[in-house]
């Protein structure tokens, strides 16, 4: 998992504010993934994103999620209006070079929504 | 949904071989088998991947059967350290095209001392 930064580590919210998770991929690479693991479950996909582009947010809820990857600067994951159902450890992966991509993952922020 | 199918928990002695197997009876071509696990809490780690020739690597050795259809992992001697959720995945090459990386409920491999 080295080089994959995600803060904050733990995030605590009540519900009806916002989170905002963050990642760094590893240094010179522009592409990451997000993934959220719900208490007892599997990493469920949410958004593939490449520098200032949003290549696969086909796992995204509809409404209160979104996603971005500015030129400068980490992703960011936000949620708006957070409901005790967004609590759940949210990974971000970032893919090594060239096609045969391996997965680095960072440790997660774990959301706790009050 | 995933692609592959794995039991979902196993026991090994601690010091002996894990063998985690998995199905993966639809895999075209050019998709590759890749395994990660899970230690509790943690973030996924990469263990190995292979297209169609076995692979060995410092942490594990990948057996694929010759007709791509299902593979195994093997942990030569495993510890205590090793008890996680391992997850076995199907994926397409990236030189290709794009693919999600989906995870499916893998197996929950449980070292005994």
């Amino acid at each position: 998992n080295a080089g994959v930064m995600q803060n904050p580590r733990h995030l605590v919210r009540r519900r009806g504010q916002e989170a905002r998770l963050r990642c760094s991929p590893m240094k010179g690479h522009s592409h990451v993934y997000w993934y959220r693991q719900l208490p007892e479950e599997g990493l469920k996909f949410m958004v593939y994103l490449q520098k200032e582009n949003i290549i696969d947010e086909s796992g995204m809820p509809k409404e209160r999620f979104s996603a971005e990857f500015p030129k400068e600067g980490p992703s960011i994951l936000r949620i708006q209006q957070v409901v005790r159902g967004d609590s759940a450890a949210y990974f971000c992966a970032s893919p090594s070079a060239g096609g045969e991509e391996k997965l680095f993952f960072g440790s997660g922020t774990q959301l706790s929504v009050l | 949904d995933a692609k592959t199918t794995q039991p979902t928990s196993m026991d090994c002695a601690e010091g002996r071989a894990a063998n985690l197997p998995c199905n993966h009876s639809t895999i075209s071509g050019n998709e590759y088998v890749y395994w990660y696990r899970q230690i509790h809490s943690q973030g996924p780690q990469y263990i190995i991947h292979g297209l169609k020739n076995n692979e060995t690597n410092e942490m594990a050795s990948l057996i694929i059967t010759e007709d791509r259809k299902s593979s195994t992992l093997i942990l030569p001697h495993a510890t205590l350290r090793d008890t996680a959720v391992y997850y076995c995945i199907v994926r397409k090459s990236l030189k290709t095209s794009y693919d999600k990386v989906i995870f499916g409920p893998g197996t929950s491999l449980s070292v005994i001392p």
